[in-house]
């Protein structure tokens, strides 16, 4: 069964930091890996999306890399800002039929001081 | 492009009362799920369609009812509600469940069994 892990549930940083929030999968046979904001009472944005035959990928000051190898992927967020304040979950996505639904981490909540 | 819309946003039910939770999408996208977001769980999937007329079970689906008559509507129906269901509910959807698309999501529907 596939488990998905995030690794702090909660990080406080002062604005300026790079970071690097973690995430472990147990089964490596994934289509891919995607990376979520939630902000308080809101629903979930897509930040970044990994194919599993993709090493990284990038937007702006967020670059997500895959292991598919050792089933983890790391969010580095650079020159942190308070606006990046919000719960960040990553999610595994399975091979297809009924196995093609994501399965999610509980989430790292990010709170950056200004 | 209105992307993944829910209704309601909010809703108070009485125990045994029964409801509707709607979604709907105007991206074409052939795959639709319900997930449900509740504190310590994660998100956890409901339901879950692969096309119009065809709908499986997820993780959670025991007290729930799904249907899928059209590409764009997926309802998630409560049948005779709990307080065990008192939760975030999320729609989502993407292209297809075999491919790597990204998922999208709606903005949530937060339910209160009294």
């Amino acid at each position: 069964k596939q488990e998905v892990t995030q690794i702090p549930a909660a990080l406080s940083v002062p604005e300026g930091e790079n970071l690097v929030l973690n995430c472990s999968f147990t089964d490596s046979a994934i289509y891919n890996l995607q990376w979520f904001r939630q902000d308080p009472g809101k629903g979930l944005t897509s930040l970044l999306l990994i194919q599993s035959s993709q090493r990284e990928q990038t937007s702006g000051r967020l670059n997500a890399s895959l292991d598919k190898s050792s089933g983890r992927s790391t969010l580095y967020i650079a020159a942190s800002q308070p606006g990046d304040s919000a719960t960040y979950l990553c999610a595994v996505r399975r091979y297809g039929g009924s196995q093609g639904n994501l399965i999610f981490g509980k989430g790292t909540k990010l709170s950056v001081k200004p | 492009n209105a992307g993944v819309t829910q209704t309601p946003k909010f809703q108070v039910l009485k125990t045994g009362q029964s409801m509707t939770l709607q979604c709907a999408q105007d991206m074409n996208h052939e795959y639709m799920s319900w997930y449900r977001q509740d504190p310590g769980m994660g998100l956890r999937l409901i339901h879950y369609s692969v096309g119009a007329g065809i709908t499986d079970q997820g993780e959670v689906p025991n007290g729930y009812n799904v249907s899928r008559s059209t590409t764009e509507d997926f309802p998630l129906r409560l049948l005779s509600a709990a307080p065990s269901q008192t939760s975030v509910y999320f729609c989502a959807s993407s292209y297809s469940v075999t491919s790597g698309n990204t998922i999208y999501f709606g903005e949530g529907s937060w339910l209160t069994v009294v």
